[in-house]
């Protein structure tokens, strides 16, 4: 059952314009959202991420929302560059006493941005 | 500062051998949490570890296992391989006592297994 799903493999933008990748997520305990950048033979680079006592938050032009009726959120690029392009990972964790935060990941987001 | 850095990155084995992954983590981290990418599936947790003690572990079969040592360098071990255990495996350190878990990756040791 995965918890964290990406339901959007893939997605395309010119440059310039804005990118919207999303993300849904079934378990209510998640209170920290992240979203993770990935080059080919590279590992994922953190990106942004965001408390579930927020809405939303901005680091320059990348800007995430969290809806959490609706457990759903989202990563917004703009403007998209052709450098953005790269696989986008989703991911939450949950407090666990005792215990480091796990991350669950979703399955990824591949963003192409043509010049 | 030195990134994760994780060997060997890449690793060609045939089923039922065995295989050892390292993975030594940025400078004054202490856990060390390993993932499993393969195509379509994300980022699958393996375990993580801190002061050389697992302390969570993912869905994995007991084939798969891990330990770390006193200077939070990581192993983990895949013993009687099998095909579907070709992955990219992923080493991710954290330091040790923040509330939240920004996890700093490594390029990953990419395993292929015929």
């Amino acid at each position: 059952d995965q918890q964290v799903k990406q339901n959007s493999p893939s997605l395309s933008v010119q440059e310039g314009r804005i990118s919207i990748l999303n993300c849904d997520y079934t378990n209510s305990m998640f209170d920290y959202f992240l979203w993770y950048k990935k080059y080919p033979a590279e590992g994922p680079t953190f990106l942004i991420s965001i408390s579930s006592i927020k809405d939303k938050n901005e680091d320059g032009r990348f800007t995430v929302f969290l809806n959490k009726s609706a457990k759903h959120l989202s990563l917004h690029i703009v403007p998209s560059q052709p450098g953005d392009s790269a696989v986008y990972f989703c991911a939450a964790s949950a407090e666990s006493s005792g215990s480091a935060r796990q991350l669950t990941f979703g399955s990824g987001t591949q963003l192409t941005v043509l010049p | 500062k030195a990134g994760v850095t994780q060997t060997p990155r890449y690793l060609i084995k045939t089923r039922g051998q065995q295989v050892t992954l390292s993975c030594s983590p940025i400078s004054g981290h202490r856990s060390v949490s390993w993932y499993q990418q393969t195509p379509g599936q994300g980022l699958q947790f393996l375990f993580e570890y801190f002061s050389e003690t697992q302390r969570n572990k993912g869905n994995f079969p007991g084939r798969f296992s891990g330990r770390q040592f006193s200077n939070s360098r990581s192993e983990m071990n895949v013993s009687t391989l099998e095909l579907g255990d070709s992955a990219l495996y992923l080493c991710a350190s954290s330091l040790p006592w923040t509330s939240y878990n920004e996890q700093f990756f490594g390029p990953g040791t990419r395993l292929t297994v015929l």
